[in-house]
């Protein structure tokens, strides 16, 4: 079965500053990554995507991140954070199993933008 | 196009008694999916249905909790009766039918926030 572990609980970086937000995998014949992020008070939204070809995805506001097969990691990162982006950020993978996708997902980093 | 819809929000109960929770998916989507987040962790699947049947129900508490897709629309979650530890945000999510080649993504509703006591 797959798994996913999110190292951080927490992280609080000030505004404007770099931040990467880890997330390990277990291994899979077929792996497909997401990260989702939850705002207060919402529902989860796809942040971006790894399905195959280019192992660096990047979603629309700036984030990015790595799919790393020889060390089971889909880190996210951005150079530059903003106040918007406080939010509780959830990585996942999926597998495909008899015809039916299956979502795991890690226990979430809660991070936090300081002015 | 209109998101996935979820109700109540909010609903605070106490122990023992039921509660139903009710979900109306994106349009042409054929699976639909509970998730329980209890506060800290991470969506955990309770039950998965393709149109009106159950792909995935292995992880749903079977003596306490029932879900329903009738018409292959709409859905209800049920729990008969609430235990203190039920306390979580239900999630509904719906995608378009997965193939063997394709992974679509998960859109997700609002949740509903509920409180055992």
């Amino acid at each position: 079965a797959q798994s996913v572990t999110q190292l951080d609980s927490q992280v609080p970086v000030f505004e404007e500053a770099p931040v990467e937000l880890r997330c390990n995998y277990s291994s899979s014949v077929s792996v497909y990554l997401f990260w989702y992020v939850q705002y207060p008070n919402q529902g989860l939204q796809l942040l971006l995507k790894y399905l195959s070809g280019s192992t660096l995805v990047e979603s629309i506001n700036g984030f990015e991140a790595e799919f790393n097969k020889s060390q089971t990691s889909f880190h996210l990162r951005k150079p530059s954070v903003h106040i918007s982006d406080t939010a509780e950020y959830f990585c996942a993978v999926s597998e495909v199993i008899q015809g039916a996708q299956k979502l795991v997902f890690g226990q979430g980093t809660r991070l936090t933008i300081n002015p | 196009e209109a998101g996935v819809a979820q109700s109540p929000r909010y609903k605070i109960i106490e122990k023992r008694q039921s509660v139903a929770f009710w979900c109306n998916p994106i349009s042409g989507h054929a699976t639909l999916y509970w998730y329980q987040q209890i506060l800290g962790q991470g969506p955990k699947l309770l039950i998965q249905f393709q149109n009106n049947g159950v792909v995935d129900d292995s992880q749903l508490p079977k003596d306490r909790f029932s879900a329903e897709r009738l018409k292959g629309v709409d859905s209800t979650l049920k729990i008969q009766p609430a235990k203190l530890e039920d306390s979580a945000v239900y999630l509904c999510a719906s995608s378009l039918a997965p193939r063997s080649t394709n992974i679509y993504e998960q859109y997700f509703g609002p949740g509903t926030r509920l409180t055992v006591t």
